[in-house]
């Protein structure tokens, strides 16, 4: 147990709907990190936040926002929602800013399928 | 632009026999290096990774791996492999900070051990 826990494991919703996705990190990590994994893109990222703001963004799309509050959890939004959206969705933490060589732990994911 | 390339989408090895996972990276200048492996159905999890010192690197498991600069190459071995080694595998790198970057990771490389 890597002590990142993700909300939900899974998702069924239908083309064009929005749904959010939501991380606690690890105990005192500041950073959370947010990917994709789909079988044709392999493991994408999408967005880092330290401390509640905005710090990389990868490839995400316009459709695609996050945040991070206060508490620092994160929540990943998606809408308009597009069968090509179907994926596992993972967040990630690490206890500074990826600046440095800190390894970063996953958490068990949530897998969207759009339909 | 940093990559990571593992040329093999999948590697068999017998049980007892000793496995090699390959990764090639490319940075412009010095490699932060990781290993991450992931269960079926479960996030990933991280192995070891390399920053600096001694190019080769102990981890978790029993695995290991030894970097090479002149090669580029950040291999994965163990000397007895475990049916329960049986997992993907993701090769990762970031390059050393002179700003901010974030961690790139390969497509992955599948492990079937064999009894």
């Amino acid at each position: 147990d890597s002590g990142v826990t993700q909300t939900p494991k899974h998702l069924i919703t239908a083309t064009g709907q929005r749904v959010t996705l939501r991380c606690s990190p690890r105990s005192g990590d500041l950073s959370v990190y947010w990917y994709q994994q789909s079988l044709d893109q392999g493991l994408q990222f999408l967005i880092h936040y330290y401390n509640g703001e905005e710090r990389a963004k990868g490839n995400i799309l316009e459709r695609f926002s996050a945040q991070q509050f206060p508490d620092l959890h994160s929540e990943l939004n998606l809408s308009s929602l597009e069968l090509g959206d179907s994926a596992l969705y993972f967040c990630a933490s690490s206890d500074r800013t990826s600046g440095t060589n800190n390894e970063q732990f996953f958490g068990p994911g949530t897998r969207l399928t759009v339909l | 632009a940093q990559s990571v390339a593992q040329p093999e989408d999948q590697v068999n090895v017998a049980e007892g026999n000793p496995l090699t996972v390959k990764c090639t990276y490319s940075v412009s200048g010095n490699p932060y290096l990781f290993w991450y492996v992931q269960y079926p159905n479960r996030g990933l999890q991280f192995l070891l990774k390399y920053i600096t010192g001694d190019n080769l690197v102990k981890g978790s498991y029993g695995f290991e791996a030894e970097f090479n600069k002149s090669q580029t190459s950040f291999h994965l071995k163990k000397p007895s492999a475990l049916v329960s080694d049986s997992a993907l595998y993701f090769c990762a790198v970031r390059e050393s900070p002179s700003g901010y970057s974030t961690l790139t990771f390969g497509k992955g490389t599948m492990l079937l051990v064999s009894p």
